[in-house]
């Protein structure tokens, strides 16, 4: 079965700071990595999108990147702002380009504190 | 543009009691989609429209009924609410059934 995993599950951090979520899949075969942001009481928006010849993609403080071979993304944040605190949910969508087989972690809980 | 918009926001049935969720969009999009969120689980597709005039289920389809009702709009019909349907229900759009989805803001569900 197509899983991802993400961690960690939840991130504290303090305004300013940088910090990397990971996302593991094992969908295969394998044709978009998605990020997307989810503010509390909304729906999520995208960050990026990156295919599978891709390795980084850069949304202004946000910069995904993605290892095919060994089924890894991460999203890195820079200078942290309050405004980041949010849930970071990975979406893989396999080759068949079929809505029904998309896979979405759990996501990770990130907090921005002062 | 208001992009993707759901009805109501909130709602509180008992069981059995029957509702539709109300989704539209104005980004002139092909493919809307229907999903649940529950805590500790990713998004789950319930149904989806690849274009208008067409339905397809996705992986939590039992209790749900939908409606394309024209490009613009997409419901969802619960005939029979179950305490396990209670939940955050979100809807979105995208230009065709590969792109990027676009969500509107949510309906929090609860079913006593």
């Amino acid at each position: 079965k197509n899983q991802v995993e993400q961690s960690p599950q939840s991130l504290i951090i303090l305004e300013g700071k940088n910090c990397t979520l990971q996302c593991n899949y094992t969908v295969s075969p394998f044709s978009n990595l998605r990020w997307y942001k989810q503010d509390t009481g909304r729906g999520p928006v995208s960050l990026t999108i990156m295919t599978f010849s891709e390795n980084t993609k850069s949304n202004g403080r946000y910069t995904a990147t993605l290892d095919a071979d060994t089924k890894q993304s991460s999203l890195h944040i820079t200078a942290s702002q309050l405004s980041d605190s949010a849930s970071y949910i990975c979406v893989v969508s396999p080759y068949t380009g079929t809505a029904s087989k998309l896979t979405f972690g759990t996501g990770t809980r990130l907090q921005v504190t002062l | 543009n208001a992009g993707v918009t759901q009805t109501p926001k909130f709602q509180v049935l008992k069981t059995g009691q029957s509702m539709t969720l109300q989704c539209a969009q104005d980004m002139n999009h092909n493919s809307m989609y229907w999903y649940r969120q529950d805590p500790g689980m990713g998004l789950r597709l319930i149904y989806y429209s690849a274009s208008e005039g067409t339905t397809d289920k996705g992986e939590v389809p039992n209790g749900y009924n939908v409606s394309r009702l024209n490009k613009r709009e997409f419901s969802l019909r619960l005939e029979s609410a179950a305490p396990s349907q209670t939940s955050v229900y979100f809807c979105a759009s995208s230009a065709q059934i590969t792109d990027t989805q676009y969500f509107g803001p949510g309906t929090r569900l609860t079913v006593l």
